[in-house]
């Protein structure tokens, strides 16, 4: 089944621990990207990936990194949460180039920073 | 910079139709969404269109785009409670769709 895949699903830490969220498609999309949604806020772009070794800053990176060493995974890694990072975090994928416009999400990871 | 404004909430009678409006601000937008989010999942495409058409139809659903006003509605017909979930207005100015901005999303709600 093609899917995006994240793991862990829930996760509630405490500030300043680092943590990683991976996330993994296999439909050999070039195209990754992380979304963080806040109530009334909608989806933020974090990072967005064309493709291996190629990632670039979206609207909200600060206090994010990412890496994309192969095709399918894209982890995002909060090197020192805090509070403010306490949100529902998406990864999505597509397949970029013309015609690659649909972008497909994973079911989300609801992060809590105490 | 670019942004897209929806309304928070809807609220319409089963069997009604429902129609949920979106604003956008880039003027060089190429490609609209519409994109449903259920309760605990990730987003989904509904629907989508292209900056060169006026309207869309897809079975109930029915995509209007006023280009000159950067307006774009979503209307579904014969609402049903299946329906209830959260609607995001999104777009890009490329084809690749690696850089989406998304509206703050409209719950619809579905009342007997």
């Amino acid at each position: 089944e093609a899917q995006v895949t994240q793991n862990p699903r829930y996760l509630i830490t405490v500030t300043g621990k680092k943590l990683t969220v991976t996330c993994s498609q296999n439909m050999n999309h070039e195209y990754m990207s992380w979304y963080r949604q806040d109530p009334g806020l909608g989806l933020r772009q974090i990072y967005y990936s064309m493709n291996v070794e190629v990632t670039d800053k979206g609207d909200v990176p600060e206090g994010y990194k990412v890496s994309r060493k192969e095709k399918r995974n894209f982890p995002l890694i909060l090197e020192s949460p805090s509070p403010n990072q306490t949100s529902l975090y998406f990864c999505a994928s597509s397949l970029g180039g013309t015609g690659g416009y649909e972008q497909y999400f994973g079911p989300g990871t609801r992060l809590t920073v105490t | 910079g670019e942004d897209v404004e929806q309304s928070l909430f809807l609220s319409v009678r089963e069997g009604d139709s429902s129609v949920i409006n979106c604003t956008y601000t880039d003027s060089s937008s190429t490609y609209l969404y519409w994109y449903k989010q259920e309760p605990g999942a990730g987003l989904q495409l509904l629907t989508y269109i292209f900056s060169n058409m006026d309207m869309k139809q897809d079975q109930r659903l029915t995509v209007l785009l006023n280009k000159k006003d950067k307006h774009l509605s979503l209307r579904i017909a014969d609402t049903q409670t299946g329906d209830s979930a959260i609607y995001f207005c999104a777009e890009s100015t490329d084809s690749s769709a690696s850089k989406i901005i998304f509206g703050s999303g409209t719950r619809l709600s579905i009342r007997p």
